[in-house]
């Protein structure tokens, strides 16, 4: 069964600086995918990023970007100038459609505080 | 709008009173799923749904049933409510396609509390 670890429970960064995000798995798969999900106080969740395993090149959205270590099995998200509303949980997610169930599994998450 | 639609966002109840919380998504998708989410546990799999009339359990599925009858709707549905089933519900849908899972689409949170 695939395992998501998050081994930071909580984070602080000051606005403006970088910040990142750890998150390790373990899979037997070759072909997956990871996402990063951000789940601000009002609860939603948010799609942040999302990573295929097949491609070698990381994926960057605006300031998020992550460092995919395929070999390593480790899958971390850089903030870059984090800002006020970059306040949130951060949850890092694995999934395969091995038995087709589109299923993620969820790391426990790292509550990011930025502060002013 | 393309949404996922829980409702209630609040429900307190007491222990053996069934209740339903309903999930609706208007983007046609077909594969839908319920997620619980617990401090320092993350969010773990209730069941899921791949189409209508085809549902399965996820990782933590004691205790709950749910029904596809229309594509649109998922309803998770708690018999007899235990104290343990106090806890943040997430509805999620998304296209199933080829080539990889779609992102899902997660609707608000129901924050459930039973007494």
């Amino acid at each position: 069964a695939q395992t998501v670890t998050q081994s930071q429970p909580e984070m602080s960064v000051q606005e403006a600086e970088t910040v990142t995000l750890s998150c390790t798995y373990d899979t037997s798969e070759n072909n997956y995918y990871l996402f990063w999900y951000k789940q601000p106080p009002s609860r939603q969740m948010i799609l942040v990023i999302r990573q295929e395993a097949y491609k070698q090149q990381n994926a960057t959205e605006n300031r998020f970007s992550v460092n995919f270590q395929k070999a390593a099995k480790s899958f971390s998200l850089k903030i870059s100038d984090s800002q006020l509303g970059d306040t949130a949980m951060y949850f890092c997610a694995f999934s395969s459609t091995q038995g087709g169930s589109e299923k993620l599994v969820f790391g426990k998450g790292t509550k990011l505080t930025v502060n002013p | 709008e393309a949404q996922v639609t829980q409702n209630p966002r609040y429900l307190i109840t007491v222990t053996g009173k069934k209740l339903t919380v309903t999930c609706s998504q208007n983007m046609n998708h077909e594969y839908m799923s319920w997620y619980r989410q617990d401090p320092g546990l993350g969010l773990r799999q209730i069941y899921y749904s791949m189409n209508v009339e085809v549902t399965d359990k996820g990782d933590v599925p004691e205790g709950y049933k749910v029904s596809r009858k229309e594509k649109r709707n998922f309803p998770l549905i708690l018999e007899s409510p235990s104290p343990n089933q106090t806890s943040l519900y997430f509805c999620a849908s998304s296209l199933r396609q080829t080539g990889g899972p779609s992102p899902l689409h997660f609707g608000n949170g129901t924050r459930l509390t039973v007494t």
